[in-house]
């Protein structure tokens, strides 16, 4: 079982949606990151929360640490947000364990 | 540039090559992390430096890789003998260390190096 887990692995909107994606972790963590990366490899960090929720324009993410979960929501969807949505969670060292990603892409 | 900058961005080497990929990280970032994503997957951690330290190397898949940080700035990721499973797209990150923690520091990522052994 992996440490972190996505889901959906794929997905499909179209334009105008909202947009949940999960993220369940088993280690104990300091904080987790949602991380967006576009094709050709950049990675943008988006949030890095150790509870509660947290709001960034369209962007919204959540953590309940109770239950070892995080959510990340986009509002009002858009094609320019098409990519790979990757939940990282950063524990007690000074590393972090990835979650696969969840590709997005979002129609017009 | 203000940002982690990566080199090359692409390298196509022959299997049993050696290569050596290049990172430069932010400016006074005192953390540097390597990462290797393959295809498809989720970075996986390689190793972690502290200034010139490389504290954690638990992350390197074989005796094949090596990473030096020598004056704490700029990392080189070294592989030897290369195999095509080492085929992946190769990630460095920084950070810098927050106000008392360095446990919830945001890491800033480069474009990636994508090594293609034939």
């Amino acid at each position: 079982k992996n440490e972190v887990e996505q889901s959906p692995q794929n997905l499909t909107a179209q334009e105008g949606e909202f947009i949940t994606i999960n993220c369940s972790y088993s280690v104990g963590i300091s904080a987790l990151h949602w991380l967006q990366q576009h094709p050709g490899g950049g990675i943008v960090s988006l949030f890095m929360l150790s509870s509660g929720k947290k709001k960034h324009g369209r962007l919204i993410a959540t953590i309940n640490i109770q239950e070892k979960h995080s959510s990340l929501h986009i509002t009002a969807s858009h094609p320019r947000d098409s990519a790979v949505y990757i939940c990282a969670a950063h524990n007690y060292g000074q590393n972090f364990v990835f979650g696969p990603g969840t590709r997005l892409s979002v129609l017009p | 540039g203000a940002g982690v900058s990566q080199s090359p961005r692409y390298k196509v080497a022959k299997r049993g090559q050696d290569v050596a990929l290049r990172c430069d990280p932010i400016s006074g970032h005192v953390s540097l992390f390597w990462y290797q994503q393959a295809l498809g997957q989720g970075p996986e951690f390689l190793t972690y430096f502290q200034n010139e330290a490389q504290l954690d190397k638990s992350g390197l898949p074989s005796d094949r890789f090596f990473a030096e940080r020598p004056e704490g700035s700029v990392s080189t990721l070294k592989i030897q003998r290369t195999q095509q499973e080492d085929s992946a797209v190769y990630l460095c990150a920084s950070s810098s260390p927050g106000q008392g923690s360095t446990l919830y520091n945001e890491q800033f990522f480069g474009p990636g190096t994508r090594l293609t052994v034939l």
